[in-house]
């Protein structure tokens, strides 16, 4: 099954620098790449994800690169914020052949981003 | 939009007791899944249903757990009986194609 290792554990950061946390995933029909955001006491939720289609996206301070050949996915988050301490996942997962249904979500170690004011 | 709903928030239970969680999906989505996350550690997949019907549930860690989803809509995750190796954070999602929307988890105690 699909194993995904995630790096590091614990990230701390000043105000306005840049964060990266590092996936690699052990699956090569793993197609779809979502990041989790998650707060103290609050739910997981989707920040930006990538497809195996694409190398790279990005959606205003957060992007996301996605290297098929080494099998590896990177979240980029520039011009911190303290506001951006969290914990974030990173995930994998692969649809169906037609596209049209994903399956189950193996997820990362998880990272604890700190980002002083 | 109501979002996924789980019940309760938290539960403290001694070992050997029951416990039921409760997760109500967004309205719509035929695809459920039950997660959790032990100390600290990655979120793992315990099992996916499609409607009333158990799609994959490779991730059940043992018999003591039993999930049903009766007619479709809403699901319950019992623990029967439970150890102290169940404690962790239960994480229950509803999904529409790619995105997956994640209640805000019941933080199991077992004593």
């Amino acid at each position: 099954g699909e194993n995904v290792e995630q790096h590091p554990s614990t990230l701390s950061v000043q105000e306005g620098d840049s964060a990266v946390i590092k996936c690699t995933y052990s699956d090569s029909a793993s197609n779809y790449f979502p990041w989790y955001k998650q707060e103290l006491g609050k739910r997981p939720q989707l920040i930006i994800d990538i497809r195996s289609n694409v190398g790279e996206k990005k959606d205003q301070r957060i992007a996301v690169t996605l290297n098929k050949t080494a099998k590896h996915f990177s979240l980029h988050i520039t011009e911190t914020q303290p506001e951006d301490s969290a914990v974030y996942f990173c995930a994998a997962s692969r649809s169906n052949a037609g596209g049209t249904s994903y399956g189950k979500l193996t997820f990362g170690q998880g990272t604890i981003l700190t980002v002083h004011p | 939009e109501a979002g996924v709903t789980q019940f309760p928030s938290h539960s403290v239970i001694e070992k050997g007791q029951t416990v039921t969680l409760r997760c109500d999906p967004i309205s719509g989505h035929d695809n459920l899944y039950w997660y959790r996350r032990v100390m600290g550690k990655e979120i793992k997949f315990l099992l996916h249903f499609v409607k009333e019907s158990k799609q994959d549930e490779s991730g059940m860690p043992n018999n003591r757990f039993l999930a049903e989803r009766t007619g479709g809509t809403y699901s319950t995750l019992k623990v029967q009986p439970a150890e102290l190796e169940d404690s962790g954070v239960y994480f229950c999602a509803s999904q529409l194609g790619s995105e997956a929307f994640f209640g805000q988890g019941t933080r199991l105690t077992v004593v």
